[in-house]
C-alpha cells in the first residue's frame, strides 16, 4: 500500500487559497488520489480524484505532478466552513484491490 | 435518498459483552467497508468486503468479525469487547473499490 504523508494542520484565512499537498513516493501504477472532507461527528465526505495531471470541480483542483509521488488539494477563497479534515487517499492497486488506507489527516482552520 | 445507515450511533457497553454494529445501504454498492477513528491517527480501516461472501482483512481486524450475507448488509461483531475498541466506527461503500466512498454517520461505542 501507498503510504501517504499530510501536514497536521494548516490555518487560513477566510478569502485565501489553502493548498494541503500529501506524499505518496511508493504509489502504483493503478493508484489514483481521492481527497476527502470531514466535519466533527461526521462521516468523510468525497471532494475529488485523479490519476495525474489537473482536476478540477466546482469546490476543489487537484494537482498531480508527472511522476505522481505527491498530490495538492487546492482550495480557492476558502470559507469558515471549510474547517475541517482533509485526508489524502492512495489507493485501487492490483496488490491490495480493496484494501484502503487513509492518512492521519490534515486539519485546516479558516478563521475570518 | 442513497446512502449509508449505521445503528446504534452511540452505545455504551462493558467488556465481554458482544455487540454488533449493523450498516445498510441503498445504492447497490457492492464493495463496503469499516473504519475506526481515534484521536490523532485517522481512519483506520478494519475489515472490507467486495461483495457478497468476500471479506478481507484491512490494518486492525483484531477483535472484528464481519460477515456479508447480502450485499447491502455489511454487519462489524465485536465478540469480546475490549476496553481498547473505545472508538468512533464508520461504515462506507462505493462502486467501484477505488471510487467515492460513501460514509455512514458514524457509530460512537464505548466500552467499559
Amino acid at each position: 500500500l501507498a503510504k501517504t504523508t499530510q501536514p497536521i494542520s494548516m490555518d487560513s484565512y477566510e478569502g485565501q487559497e489553502v493548498n494541503i499537498t500529501c506524499s505518496h513516493n511508493n504509489i502504483a501504477t493503478n493508484d489514483y488520489i481521492t481527497w476527502y472532507q470531514q466535519f466533527p461527528s461526521q462521516g468523510p465526505r468525497f471532494i475529488i480524484q485523479g490519476y495525474k495531471t489537473k482536476v478540477t470541480n466546482e469546490v476543489a483542483s487537484l494537482f498531480i505532478p508527472a511522476d505522481r509521488k505527491s498530490s495538492t488539494l487546492s482550495l480557492p477563497r476558502v470559507s469558515l466552513s471549510d474547517t475541517a479534515v482533509y485526508y489524502c487517499l492512495v489507493g485501487l492497486t492490483t496488490d491490495s484491490w480493496g484494501k484502503l488506507q487513509f492518512g492521519a489527516g490534515t486539519q485546516v482552520v479558516v478563521t475570518p | 435518498e442513497a446512502q449509508v445507515t449505521q445503528n446504534p450511533r452511540y452505545l455504551i457497553t462493558v467488556t465481554g459483552k458482544k455487540l454488533t454494529v449493523t450498516c445498510s445501504q441503498n445504492m447497490n454498492h457492492e464493495y463496503m467497508s469499516w473504519y475506526r477513528q481515534d484521536p490523532g491517527l485517522g481512519l483506520r480501516q478494519i475489515y472490507y468486503s467486495m461483495n457478497v461472501e468476500v471479506t478481507d482483512k484491512g490494518d486492525v481486524p483484531e477483535g472484528y468479525k464481519v460477515s456479508r450475507k447480502e450485499k447491502r448488509n455489511f454487519p462489524l461483531i465485536l465478540e469480546s469487547p475490549s476496553p481498547n475498541q473505545t472508538s468512533l466506527y464508520f461504515c462506507a461503500s462505493s462502486f467501484p473499490p477505488g471510487g467515492e466512498l460513501f460514509f455512514g454517520e458514524g457509530s460512537r461505542l464505548t466500552v467499559l
